[in-house]
């Protein structure tokens, strides 16, 4: 059972394009939603988290937006680089310290 | 200074034989743990030890042994490999084990078993 679904599975952009990676949730218990950035032979390194009580938060050009109603959260990735090139995935963590993951988006930034 | 080292890097072996992955932290946190991402990049917890407790133990084959001598290492045991095994292991850290604790991840060990 898929706790958290991510769409797309992969994604193309233009430089200078705006990436939007979506996903969503099962568990109402689930409290702390972080995003990671994976480069090819690399670790998931933390890149942006958001908490339920609020929907939005932005930390550069990285915009996590939030809809508890819906149990979906999304990314969006201001002025794409073709250095955030990458695999995105989301998470839900709740209860404690297990990450479940959603399966991940491969994001191309084309020149 | 890397924040959580793995080794090896890479780990190719044979069917049935038993292999061990180290992992260190160097940040200081009391909560360590094992993830494995399969071939289309799937990741999924398999253990996490609070100040050598284990606390998580996922639904893994009890051919997977996790051994924590201190707070700052954990290493993964694999007895019996399996092609199935095949995979990239990745070690990670967090401060504690409460909730919402970002979680640190090392640069993995990739597992291939002929």
């Amino acid at each position: 059972q898929q706790q958290v679904k991510q769409s797309p599975q992969s994604l193309i952009v233009q430089k200078g394009g705006i990436s939007i990676i979506n996903c969503a949730y099962e568990n109402t218990a689930f409290d702390y939603f972080p995003w990671y950035q994976q480069f090819p032979g690399k670790g998931p390194a933390l890149l942006i988290a958001i908490r339920p009580d609020v929907s939005e938060k932005k930390e550069g050009r990285f915009t996590i937006s939030f809809n508890k109603s819906a149990k979906q959260f999304s990314l969006h990735i201001m002025d794409s680089q073709p250095g955030d090139s990458a695999t995105y995935f989301c998470a839900a963590m709740g209860g404690g310290n297990k990450l479940t993951f959603g399966t991940g988006t491969q994001l191309k930034v084309e020149l | 200074d890397t924040a959580v080292s793995q080794t090896p890097k890479y780990l190719v072996t044979q069917m049935g034989n038993d292999k061990s992955i180290k992992c260190e932290q160097n940040l200081g946190h009391d909560t360590m743990y094992w993830y494995k991402q399969d071939s289309k990049k799937f990741l999924k917890i398999m253990f996490s030890y609070n100040n050598k407790e284990l606390i998580i133990n996922e639904t893994v084959p009890n051919r997977f042994s996790p051994k924590s001598p201190d707070k700052a290492h954990l290493n993964l045991h694999i007895n019996s490999l399996e092609l199935g095994d095949s995979a990239v292991y990745f070690c990670a850290s967090s401060q504690d084990a409460g909730g919402n604790q970002p979680q640190h991840f090392g640069d993995g060990t990739r597992l291939s078993i002929l």
